[in-house]
């Protein structure tokens, strides 16, 4: 199983500032990788998939890099509506391979 | 738009099955592009896939819990449903189901997610 590691697990940042989270994968997943944002009593919503590719109606203040073991979410400007908790998953290897998540990142107000 | 809704008992007793259904709307289930899975999220933590189906029946399982699980679909009803064998309080959670593509398995739509507890 590819075990996915996010850091850091809480992020504290002001509003207007950028943020920079990071998810790692125990071994390659090439650029199969999303990332998904949860606000409390919500379902997961997709933002970035392919490692780098905004989903349909996400801002551009969102952003994804990365291939291999190293992925980066940056959001350039934290608006009020962007403190969740972010988690990654990839999906190498689908299908038969599992999908697995990282652990999250919890963006919060500073 | 394309909506998912869970629903299924919210309490079930150790040691019992969890059986829950996820009905697809304004879309169909047996398109060839797609996946139906199902994810949970026990009370603050993260989220852990449990498998995938195809409208065909084919099915794809975390292997963690595999042993445990069953993926059926119903694409007469537009549902697929989800039964969890011999549950313990650690299956406690939020259980989500959710679409993915074929060939890649980035979850683009998911249900609201229903609470489903496991106690005497």
């Amino acid at each position: 199983e590819i075990v996915m590691t996010q850091s850091p697990a809480t992020l504290s940042v002001s509003p207007g500032e950028r943020a920079t989270l990071s998810c790692r994968a125990s071994q390659s997943v090439s650029s199969n990788l999303a990332w998904y944002q949860q606000k409390p009593g919500q379902a997961p919503r997709l933002l970035i998939y392919g490692a780098s590719t905004r989903a349909t109606g996400i801002p551009a203040r969102f952003s994804g890099s990365g291939s291999g073991t190293e992925f980066t979410l940056t959001i350039s400007s934290l608006q009020s509506e962007d403190f969740a908790v972010y988690y990654c998953q990839q999906y190498n290897n689908w299908p038969p391979g599992a999908l697995t998540f990282g652990g999250g990142t919890k963006v919060e107000i500073k | 738009q394309l909506q998912l809704q869970e629903s299924g008992p919210g309490l079930v007793k150790p040691s019992e099955t969890l059986s829950l259904t996820c009905t697809v709307s304004g879309g169909s289930i047996s398109s060839s592009s797609y996946y139906w899975g199902w994810i949970r999220q026990p009370p603050g933590k993260g989220l852990e896939w449990i498998g995938s189906i195809y409208y065909s029946g084919s099915t794809y399982y975390n292997p963690s819990l595999k042993s445990r699980v069953t993926i059926s679909v119903d694409t007469s009803k537009n549902q697929f449903s989800l039964k969890l064998s011999s549950v313990t309080a650690a299956d406690t959670a939020v259980y989500y189901c959710a679409r993915h593509m074929t060939a890649v398995a980035e979850l683009d739509y998911w249900g609201q997610g229903t609470l489903v507890t496991v106690s005497s």
